[in-house]
Formats: C-alpha cells, sequence, structure tokens
C-alpha cells in the first residue's frame, strides 16, 4: 500500500541556520513526489514536486528536494531559513491513478 | 493557471443541522476536483474526488456527501452533522498534471 512517513513532528531551526525535512515513502512503482508547505489556516501550496529525471530538483522559495530510490527518500532542504518559513510541511506520493497519498506533516518553528 | 475558491471561510454549527460547503474551480474545465479533511496532527484524509459532472467517488465510510453539479463546481454535504465533522476541509483540483491545487480551506467547528 502507499504511505508516506514523515518522522519529525516538530522541527525546530535558528534563522539563517539549514535545514532538511525527512519522508520516506512507501509505491509499487515509480513515485511522483511532492512537498506541499500550509501556513496556519491557510491551503496548501505546492513547493516542490518530482517525476522523472534529475533526482534533485528546486522549488520556489530557495527549496530543494533529492529523490533517493535506493533509501525511498525525498528530503526537503533549504541552505538558509528566514522566519517567515515558519509552517507545516507536508510530504506526498502519488501515481498514475491521479490520487495522492499526504503524510502527517512536519511544523517548523524558526528561532530568532 | 488554476484557482480554487472556497467558501464560507469558517463555519460553527450545532449537532444535526445540515452542512453545505462550495468550492468552485477558476482557470481551467474539466478538472479533477478532490474534498479533504484535515484533522490536527493526522495529515489530510481524502473524503471524496470526481472526475467530472455528477461523477463521485467516496473514499471513506461516513456521515458526508459530495455532488457536482457543474463542471467547476464541487459541493460537500451532510443532513445531521456530528461532533466528529469538526475539522479544516480542503478542495483541490488538477487537469492534465498530478500535482493538487488547493484552495484556501474551510474551518468548520461543530458545537
Amino acid at each position: 500500500a502507499q504511505s508516506v512517513t514523515q518522522p519529525d513532528i516538530h522541527i525546530t531551526v535558528s534563522e539563517g541556520a539549514s535545514l532538511e525535512l525527512r519522508c520516506n515513502y512507501s509505491y509499487g512503482a515509480t513515485p511522483y513526489l511532492f512537498w506541499y508547505v500550509q501556513s496556519p489556516g491557510q491551503g496548501l501550496q505546492l513547493l516542490l514536486k518530482y517525476f522523472s529525471g534529475d533526482t534533485l530538483v528546486q522549488g520556489i522559495k530557495g527549496f530543494e528536494a533529492e529523490f533517493k530510490r535506493s533509501q525511498s527518500s525525498f528530503n526537503l532542504r533549504k541552505p538558509s531559513v528566514h522566519w517567515s518559513d515558519a509552517a507545516e510541511y507536508f510530504c506526498a506520493v502519488g501515481g498514475r491513478d491521479d490520487k495522492i497519498i499526504f503524510g502527517k506533516g512536519t511544523r517548523l518553528h524558526i528561532l530568532p | 493557471s488554476q484557482t480554487i475558491h472556497q467558501w464560507p471561510a469558517t463555519l460553527v454549527q450545532p449537532v444535526g443541522s445540515p452542512l453545505s460547503l462550495e468550492c468552485t474551480v477558476e482557470g481551467t474545465s474539466n478538472p479533477n476536483l478532490y474534498w479533504y479533511r484535515q484533522a490536527a496532527g493526522r495529515g489530510l484524509q481524502l473524503l471524496f474526488y470526481s472526475v467530472g459532472i455528477g461523477q463521485i467517488s467516496s473514499e471513506v465510510p461516513q456521515n458526508l456527501s459530495a455532488s457536482r453539479p457543474q463542471d467547476r463546481q464541487f459541493i460537500l454535504s451532510s443532513k445531521k452533522l456530528l461532533l466528529s465533522d469538526s475539522g479544516f476541509y480542503l478542495c483541490a483540483g488538477n487537469r492534465g498534471a498530478h500535482e493538487q491545487y488547493f484552495g484556501p480551506g474551510t474551518r468548520l467547528t461543530v458545537t
């Protein structure tokens, strides 16, 4: 069965520090992978997506993610976080049926 | 680009009352449409999805129903709300791409 695991419920980093949010997935075929961000009380915004090709994908707001098939992972990274990056981040996996399975999210806190 | 609109933004309803949440899509035609419910710490749960007018698939048995009376309109309903129906409801759509685009959500509190 398809599933997505985000092992960290909360992460706290200092402003200007680097960030890595972990995501592991289970999927029987080549997956479509996504990272979304959600500010409190808002909808989800797509940060980046991986369908095929280069395993390092660039997204909006300075984020990137790397697809590692051998580890079934799709971790999100940013070299230097800003206070405005505080939000909840969702990793998701999809396939050809146009349904997406979401992880439970990681809430990012930024220390000034 | 497609834009998803939802209303109302917030709603407080008593137990046993009916519910109607509306989602409309702008900027595309014949989209796939989705209703999700989000509970704190539990991620997003897919409730319904639709590939066209009158075509609704239910993902989980529950107290809710969905309808798609027009190509760009998707409605989430209930005849009698339960306390457990409280949550944040999100509508999403896609058209010709695998990623989904989300509306701003509706916060429903059942009292």
